[in-house]
């Protein structure tokens, strides 16, 4: 399968654990983006990558949030001292820069944290 | 910034049938539309998208239109299939180079009866 994959796909915790998730983008896309999905809405942006550097950033990340893509391929969000309202849907997507404006986003699975 | 609002937010439909699905959009910049289908479980599944330089785009049985001087496109699914039900998301992103964020909408569940 050459799309985006996203691990694990379930992560339950426990509150104040730190979490890590980990996106693989579809190969040679070298653009990179995490969006949080809460249930009955619609995927909210967090940041973005172009190649290993970060160009964007969210208001929704917290400084509890981490994100790095240190080789430009897959990237790792990192949550610390997880929180019940950090419960959601982590969707990773994947794109190529292109010259005519903004290009397609392919998203992956996403992986489903429940912090208890 | 950018703000999308999505309706309906449920949608039920006799297969056969037409589905319309209406967004609008804030920010007037905004020139790139996409159409997400997201089933359960699932990530979002891109449908259909519009640039701003154009009104009209059709694929198969799924159009969008698009009228950038009230700010609003919309999605029609005509011949409506069971396996056509999800929840279905607009989206809009404004021009820049340092801004390539989504907006989307709330979303639409669409539900086709057989």
């Amino acid at each position: 399968d050459t799309g985006v994959s996203q691990n694990p796909r379930h992560k339950i915790t426990k509150r104040g654990q730190n979490v890590t998730f980990r996106c693989d983008p579809i190969s040679e896309h070298n653009r990179l983006y995490w969006y949080r999905q809460t249930l009955g809405q619609g995927p909210e942006f967090l940041t973005y990558f172009q190649n290993e550097a970060q160009l964007e950033k969210s208001r929704l990340l917290s400084d509890r949030f981490s994100a790095e893509r240190p080789k430009g391929s897959f990237s790792t969000l990192e949550i610390q001292r997880t929180e019940q309202g950090d419960s959601a849907m982590y969707l990773c997507a994947s794109s190529l820069a292109g010259t005519s404006g903004q290009e397609t986003q392919y998203f992956g699975p996403g992986t489903r944290l429940l912090v208890l | 910034g950018e703000n999308v609002e999505q309706h309906p937010s449920t949608l039920s439909v006799q297969e056969g049938d037409s589905a319309v699905i209406k967004c609008t959009y804030s920010d007037s910049a905004s020139n790139y539309f996409p159409w997400y289908k997201q089933e359960l479980g699932k990530g979002p599944q891109l449908i259909i998208d519009i640039r701003s330089n154009v009104g009209e785009k059709k694929d198969q049985r799924i159009a969008v239109t698009l009228n950038k001087t009230a700010k609003h496109f919309s999605l029609h699914i005509t011949e409506t299939q069971p396996e056509d039900s999800a929840v279905y998301f607009c989206a809009a992103t404004p021009p820049g180079t340092g801004r390539r964020a989504l907006t989307f909408g709330s979303g639409t569940r669409l539900q086709v009866q057989p």
